[in-house]
């Protein structure tokens, strides 16, 4: 049973460039979560999407950031014109329903 | 405002001997708490979990106790082993939001 994956592991962009994320969530998994990780703090709340819907985007910034979750196909992080503050890793959870979310390994972001 | 804390940034623990984390929390509407491990470069790992109706739970090596009128949570490993050598996150949520808010972490270290 694969757990929770997400690509790319490392992403390098440029000042004013896009960053997108993947997530694919465990078999069986409606929910997905995504946090964020600046250096040397803990993990930060950011969207809860379930298939096709955004439940909470209360930790989300208002600007540059969006998050969706299609019918088919993996969750997906857009960051639009990245700025250095953007560099963290980037974590996927996902749980079957009201449940213990288990975690992927993380997207890398560095923005130069 | 931290609502999850953990004041201890490091532990360093002898192996065979107990490691025991802390955790404060200063709202009263979580009720659900969990204990996640976490290596370098890698997504937190799920290790045991609590709900506010119980004051104790064990898994193996792993026994996390709940406070509620301190508003404390604490892991017991015992005996630690080199392998446990990680950074320890807890985490919680309430009753009307799946959002997990994580504490700073403890960086543990078991010296063989």
């Amino acid at each position: 049973n694969a757990g929770v994956m997400q690509n790319p592991r490392h992403l390098v962009r440029r000042r004013g460039q896009e960053a997108r994320l993947r997530c694919s969530p465990m078999k069986g998994h409606s929910h997905v979560y995504w946090y964020r990780q600046l250096p040397e703090e803990g993990l930060k709340f950011m969207v809860y999407l379930q298939k096709e819907n955004i439940i909470d985007e209360s930790g989300m910034p208002k600007e540059r950031f969006s998050a969706e979750f299609p019918k088919e196909g993996p969750s997906i992080l857009r960051i639009q014109q990245v700025v250095r503050g953007d560099s963290a890793a980037y974590f996927c959870a996902s749980s079957p329903g009201f449940d213990t979310q288990y975690f992927g390994p993380g997207t890398r972001l560095t923005v130069l | 405002d931290q609502q999850v804390k953990q004041n201890s940034p490091s532990l360093s623990v002898q192996e065979g001997r107990i490691s025991i984390l802390n955790c404060d929390y200063t709202n009263s509407m979580f009720d659900y708490f969990l204990w996640y491990k976490k290596y370098p470069a890698e997504g937190p790992t799920f290790l045991i979990s609590i709900s506010s109706i119980k004051d104790k739970n064990e898994d193996g090596r792993f026994t996390v106790f709940l406070n509620k009128s301190a508003k404390h949570l604490s892991l017991h490993i015992v005996p630690s082993q080199p392998g446990d050598s990680a950074v320890y996150f807890c985490a919680a949520s309430g009753l009307d939001s799946n959002m997990l808010t994580f504490g700073g972490g403890t960086r543990l270290m078991v010296k063989p």
